[in-house]
């Protein structure tokens, strides 16, 4: 009950195209969805994130699509750059505030 | 704002030897939580400190121990150190139950 389940594994997108990834999560007590980008080396950055009330939520190119009764949530990132590039792992927090990680994408975009 | 601070960023220890990581929380923020992120896997929650307690538990042996001191900063002490330690140790901040911020981690190789 404390999964999240994350794919595709990685997933490959022409510059310009649109990245998707989806998450599954079974735990309804979780009050709170992140998005973290991650390049090598380096720690996890939150994208965007957010919370069970809201069914979308948009900054810029990233788009949080939630689905309360299906239990989902996804990542859309439009006119996908080279630069974003990196792994993406979408997180669910419990109760008290622990953040529970999916298993990662890792996303290549080719000019 | 010089965000969250982790120190040492890498290090190489012998299976057996005791490490200790640091972290100073990003400024205002007073909860500190601890992570550990294999090579191609999602960070795994270690454990949670509010008001210099620890707060919450992940599923990791008593090799793993804390401490938040009163400026909010934190150490993550591993006894015993095995093979299998060897990981990216991420640290995140928080104020209350806002967004968490991670540092640029701990790479630890145990050989």
């Amino acid at each position: 009950q404390q999964q999240v389940k994350q794919s595709p594994q990685s997933l490959i997108v022409q510059k310009g195209g649109i990245s998707i990834i989806n998450c599954a999560y079974e735990n309804t007590a979780f009050d709170y969805f992140p998005w973290y980008q991650q390049f090598p080396g380096k720690g996890p950055a939150l994208l965007i994130a957010i919370r069970p009330d809201v069914s979308e939520k948009k900054e810029g190119r990233f788009t949080i699509s939630f689905n309360k009764s299906a239990k989902q949530f996804s990542l859309h990132i439009m006119d996908s750059q080279p630069g974003d590039s990196a792994t993406y792992f979408c997180a669910a927090r419990g109760v008290p505030d622990k953040l529970i990680f999916g298993t990662g994408t890792r996303l290549q975009v080719f000019p | 704002d010089a965000g969250v601070t982790q120190s040492p960023t890498h290090l190489i220890k012998t299976r057996g030897q005791q490490v200790t990581l640091r972290c100073s929380p990003k400024s205002g923020h007073d909860t500190v939580s601890w992570y550990q992120q294999a090579l191609g896997q999602g960070p795994q929650f270690i454990f949670q400190y509010y008001e210099e307690e620890e707060r919450q538990r992940g599923n990791f042996p008593d090799r793993f121990s804390g401490h938040q001191f009163p400026n909010y900063s934190s150490e993550l002490n591993v006894n015993a150190l095995l093979l299998g330690d060897s990981a990216l140790y991420l640290c995140a901040s928080a104020w209350g139950n806002t967004e968490a911020f991670f540092g640029q981690g701990t790479r630890l190789t145990v050989v």
